[in-house]
């Protein structure tokens, strides 16, 4: 069965300097993943997704993540850090048709 | 513009009452879900729909029930059954058929049960 696993819970990182927040997946085969934010009291948005088409995938705001099928990894990261960045990130896999399964999220604090 | 829209945004509830959840798109998705959303929990599935007038249970349907009446609605009712209901809820929908594509969300709603 396809999951996901969030590695840290809590992510703080000073203005201007690098985010990496981590996601292991499990599967069997190459999963699609998506990465999602979530701004307090606000729904989730859409970062970037992974598809198979590239492992470097480019999303919105600057962020990054890059598939790694050998460390079955699809890290998050951004080269600088912007106050705007704080919230809530979760790794997402598709877990059969219409469903999906969600990591248990990593808040991102952001220190001026 | 395209999207889901949740209502209302706050929600209160005293026990022992119903409270039915709105949820529209104008996405034209197949699929539509529910999710609830607990400090330090992640999403939990409550219930999902891949075709108007069906649904299925997600991993915590207990005390919830929907419909699915039309492609655009799939409001979620929160019964007086629910031990716990004062929670995040999260509608999204999708694009049936894909596994590569992804979830959108509304902006949720914060029911608590006074």
């Amino acid at each position: 069965a396809q999951s996901v696993t969030q590695l840290d819970s809590h992510v703080s990182v000073s203005e201007g300097t690098p985010v990496l927040l981590r996601c292991n997946y499990s599967s069997s085969y190459s999963p699609s993943l998506f990465w999602y934010v979530q701004h307090p009291n606000k729904g989730l948005q859409l970062l970037l997704k992974y598809t198979s088409a590239a492992t470097l995938v480019k999303g919105i705001n600057g962020f990054e993540a890059e598939f790694k099928k050998s460390e079955t990894s699809f890290h998050l990261t951004k080269p600088s850090a912007h106050m705007s960045d704080a919230a809530e990130y979760f790794c997402v896999v598709p877990r059969g048709r219409n469903q999906f399964y969600f990591g248990t999220g990593t808040s991102l604090t952001v220190i001026p | 513009d395209g999207g889901i829209t949740q209502s209302p945004k706050y929600l209160f509830r005293k026990e022992g009452q119903n409270v039915t959840l709105s949820c529209e798109q104008n996405l034209n998705h197949d699929a539509m879900y529910w999710y609830r959303q607990d400090p330090g929990q992640g999403l939990r599935l409550i219930y999902y729909s891949q075709i108007v007038n069906d649904f299925q249970k997600g991993d915590i349907a207990e005390g919830y029930s929907v419909s699915r009446e039309k492609k655009e609605s799939f409001p979620l009712t929160v019964t007086s059954a629910q031990k716990n209901p004062t929670a995040f809820y999260l509608c999204a929908s999708s694009i049936d058929t894909l596994w590569n594509t992804e979830a959108f969300f509304g902006q949720g709603t914060r029911l608590t049960v006074v």
